[in-house]
């Protein structure tokens, strides 16, 4: 089986930098993907890791060791707007279905 | 215009009673995958299917059934042998064979 873990909630604040982790245990494991949702929104896909390293995009930026079973999403520069949960998932073995954490709530205040 | 819609947004109904959500893409994408959230958790998914005519249970599949007659459509209906219906339903599609998964809005779904 799969294990997600990952902060129920955190709170930082505007213009703050915040960094949520993930750890995973998984077999086989492909990739690990962070989505954005707004409460009663549907999940937006913010990045697809693979190999080792950060990747930037603008304010967001998405790191993965994949030997320590570990990833963090950085947001800097935070708005009021980066208010939202934040879904961690890894896809592994034959299938192209990710196994979804539990979400970090973050909450961010002026 | 292109993308996926579920509708509708909210649903209510009354314990005991069967009812379908709507899914529908016009993507191409071949799979589509239904997903249930619960506050504080992640998704779990419920069904998927990779090819029009085919699909497979998830993790969570007691209580629902699927049907994928057409491609663009993979309505969800959620039987009155579900106990704890009452939730957030995200449908998705993708490419056959990729990890891409494009949302719907959602169905909030109340079952009093």
């Amino acid at each position: 089986g799969q294990n997600i873990d990952q902060p129920t909630e955190m709170t930082a604040t505007e213009g703050a930098i915040v960094q949520i982790n993930c750890t995973y245990q998984t077999s086989g494991f492909n990739g690990l993907f962070w989505y954005q949702q707004h409460a009663g929104e549907a999940p937006t896909f913010l990045s697809y890791n693979v190999l080792d390293g950060l990747e930037e995009k603008g304010r967001f930026s998405s790191f993965l060791s994949r030997s320590k079973g570990y990833s963090y999403l950085l947001l800097k520069e935070l708005q009021m707007k980066d208010s939202a949960s934040y879904l961690c998932a890894a896809v592994s073995g034959g299938s192209y279905i990710p196994t979804f954490g539990r979400g970090t709530s973050l909450i961010v205040h002026p | 215009d292109g993308g996926i819609t579920q509708s509708p947004k909210y649903l209510f109904r009354k314990e005991g009673q069967n009812v379908t959500l709507s899914c529908e893409q016009n993507l191409n994408h071949d799979a589509m995958y239904w997903y249930r959230q619960d506050p504080g958790q992640g998704l779990r998914l419920i069904y998927y299917s990779q090819i029009v005519n085919d699909f497979q249970k998830g993790d969570i599949a007691e209580g629902y059934s699927v049907s994928r007659e057409k491609k663009e459509s993979f309505p969800l209906t959620v039987t009155s042998a579900q106990k704890n219906p009452t939730a957030f339903y995200l449908c998705a599609t993708g490419p056959e064979n990729s990890y891409e998964q494009y949302f719907g809005p959602g169905t909030r779904l109340t079952v009093t």
